[in-house]
């Protein structure tokens, strides 16, 4: 069974850092592109961030651009996500989603970031 | 990276047909066949619906449909249940590794 697990979340102050993690199990982790995906109190999702296979590419949305950085250990089935300069707008559950031909087929049960003084 | 564009309501009757759409730019939705469909019910985890247009999710029953047209993608629930009543949103490859969503949709079942 495909499981994907996140860490890492927080309340943190306005310029503040947090490092999200995601633990992946039940698949070959190393095969896959991951992202990952938030959503805002009473929002809708927005994508953050993709990472493909191999580590050679990465994609980042607009929001996250210069802050946010995706990383990935395939030796540990895990998925990173630093985010330095957090603002109150980043506020929101953050999922872990595994890429199925460009469709995100599995995702994590989200851990919420709190950005606030 | 501008959001897609969905309907934010529609509303069906139990066994009726509803379709919602999802409107883009020639450079996500009409550039590539990497629309993605999913159904989020209230305090819970996103599920994949459809993929790649028109591809099912592996469970997903054969009442939920995909498509699309130049920059408008579009999904089709046949036979409403009061199962279906959750929020639906719709994503898009926008190149470059990226990916956008739409604002959801709130399906209502009357």
């Amino acid at each position: 069974e495909v499981q994907l697990v996140e860490s890492g979340g927080g309340l943190v102050q306005p310029g503040g850092s947090l490092r999200l993690s995601c633990a992946a199990s039940g698949f070959t982790f190393s095969r896959y592109s991951m992202n990952w995906v938030r959503q805002a109190p009473g929002k809708g999702l927005e994508w953050i961030s993709n990472i493909n296979s191999g580590s050679s590419l990465t994609g980042y949305a607009d929001s996250a651009k210069g802050r946010f950085t995706i990383s990935r250990d395939d030796a540990k089935n895990s998925l990173n996500l630093q985010m330095n300069s957090l603002r109150d707008d980043d506020t929101a559950v953050y999922y872990c989603a595994r890429d199925h031909d460009y469709g995100f087929d599995s995702w994590g049960q989200g851990i919420l970031v709190t950005v606030s003084s | 990276q501008s959001a897609l564009t969905q309907p934010a309501s529609v509303s069906g009757s139990p066994g009726q047909s509803i379709t919602i759409s999802c409107t883009g730019t020639s450079r996500d939705v009409g550039s590539y066949d990497h629309v993605s469909w999913y159904r989020q019910h209230p305090g819970k985890v996103p599920k994949l619906l459809i993929y790649e247009v028109t591809k099912r999710s592996s469970g997903v029953s054969d009442r939920f449909s995909g498509s699309k047209s130049g920059n408008t993608a579009s999904l089709t629930i046949s036979g409403l249940q009061a199962e279906d009543e959750a929020d639906y949103y719709c994503c898009a490859y926008a190149g470059s590794k990226t990916w956008v969503f739409g604002g959801g949709t709130k399906l209502t079942v009357l």
